[in-house]
């Protein structure tokens, strides 16, 4: 499986944008580049996901760098409901496991 | 619309007993996943079914068996609960593809003793 590298932990202000970026340099042409988060105590909750090109849902933006060897997920306007672990995860088009890492936690401040 | 339901959402088991998480999905979904989480760490995939009446193993299937009942339904049995399956277990489902996200429960909280 191609391997994500994501920072430990990330804080940011209520109402402020924040940046997650992920690493993935041996992405292969038919992997996908997922994002979740998890709140405490909670499942996994998809928040998006791209191929080649940037996306945008009401939830967040997925920015993919040209080469496709890195993504950053981009959260407009943070609130408190925000604070979680976000996890980055390669799926390969015909693959149907989730291979979570350590994720990124992102504390809030208020 | 109730997603994935998971039952039941906390147990507690004596080593050796016997044990069926249950998991449902009202969204017409093809594939259905088993994952665990321990403390402290991300998801670990133990049995998936990719369609009805086909299951297959993850990353950490032993001391585990599944069944897919239907299309709505996958279980997870422990047939000889040990300590180290305490752990909280996350049912998802999707439909078939890489694209394609998985939806979860809220989970299972058990412990072993």
């Amino acid at each position: 499986d191609a391997k994500t590298t994501q920072p430990n932990s990330m804080e940011s202000n209520e109402e402020e944008p924040v940046h997650l970026p992920c690493n993935h340099s041996t992405i292969s042409g038919t992997d996908y580049i997922h994002w979740y988060r998890q709140l405490p105590s909670q499942g996994p909750e998809y928040v998006i996901h791209g191929l080649t090109s940037n996306v945008n849902n009401r939830m967040a933006s997925l920015a993919i760098a040209e080469d496709r060897k890195s993504s950053t997920l981009i959260l407009h306007r943070a609130t408190l409901r925000d604070a979680a672990v976000y996890y980055c995860i390669l799926r390969d088009i015909g693959d149907y496991k989730l291979s979570f890492g350590a994720g990124t936690t992102v504390t809030v401040r208020a | 619309n109730a997603g994935v339901t998971q039952t039941p959402k906390f147990q507690v088991l004596k080593t050796g007993q016997s044990m069926t998480l249950q998991c449902a999905q009202d969204m017409n979904h093809n594939s259905m996943y088993w994952y665990r989480q321990d403390p402290g760490m991300g998801l670990r995939l133990i049995y998936y079914s990719a369609s009805e009446g086909t299951t297959d193993k993850g990353e950490v299937p032993n001391g585990y068996n599944v069944s897919r009942l239907n299309k709505r339904e996958f279980s997870l049995r422990l047939e000889s609960a040990a300590p180290s399956q305490t752990s909280v277990y996350f049912c998802a489902s999707s439909n078939t593809g890489g694209g394609q996200p998985q939806h979860f429960g809220d989970g299972t909280r058990l412990s072993i003793l």
